[in-house]
């Protein structure tokens, strides 16, 4: 069945450092990967949308880069900040319908 | 731009109770609404697509007759949680997407706790 892993442990840095996080996936050939944010009792925002046939992608201080070989896409945060400490989910989907499969998502924290 | 709103944000009932959930697009036409349940510090879990004026689609191990979906306008669909038991206590969520094209963002209600005693 499709899996979708993201690092389950929290992700402490340093403000001002590079924060990486990774999305893994199995079983699945997604047409479209997907950042979103979450804070605690909130819904998810969007951030990022990257396709299959785009190798990265960015926006202000963030980058996502999207490696269908690997099955793997990375998630940077440059100059990282407090206000950035957050829960980060990746999503794939494909086809026309919309529907998203969401890993259990990355919990930053960000220190000043 | 690409507001949702649900509401009610926090649900605090008996068990037997019906519970409903609003999730409005305020500022945009959603032809396609999704309804999530999320458990703490897990993924989110989608229960069912809503397409305005058809029947929702539900996912595998979804009771319909359980939540019952109804999308009636392109800015309003209601989850309706029919004889809640505590083990449907869990935070519901639900996201609007604005366009056609399935790879388009989806916009996030803030969710609503729904707690049965």
């Amino acid at each position: 069945s499709q899996k979708i892993e993201q690092n389950s442990e929290a992700l402490n840095i340093q403000e001002g450092k590079t924060a990486t996080l990774t999305c893994n996936y199995t079983n699945y050939s997604p047409a479209y990967l997907q950042w979103y944010r979450q804070d605690p009792g909130r819904g998810p925002v969007f951030l990022l949308l990257i396709r299959e046939n785009e190798k990265e992608k960015r926006k202000e201080r963030l980058k996502v880069t999207f490696d269908t070989t690997l099955k793997q896409s990375l998630f940077h945060i440059t100059a990282s900040q407090p206000a950035d400490s957050a829960t980060y989910l990746c999503a794939l989907g494909s086809g026309n319908t919309g529907k998203l499969i969401f890993g259990q998502g990355t919990t930053l924290q960000v220190k000043p | 731009g690409a507001v949702v709103s649900q509401h009610p944000s926090r649900v605090i009932c008996k068990s037997g109770t019906s519970v409903k959930i609003e999730c409005r697009s305020l500022d945009f036409q959603a032809t396609t609404m999704f309804w999530y349940r999320q458990f703490p510090k897990q993924s989110l879990m989608l229960m069912a697509t809503s397409n305005e004026g058809s029947k929702a689609t539900y996912e595998q191990g979804v009771e319909k007759d359980k939540f019952l979906i109804n999308h009636a306008s392109l800015t309003l669909s209601t989850l309706t949680v029919t004889s809640a038991h505590p083990e449907d206590s869990s935070f519901y969520i639900c996201s609007a997407r604005a366009g056609i094209w399935g790879n388009q963002p989806q916009h996030f209600g803030d969710g609503t706790r729904l707690s049965i005693l």
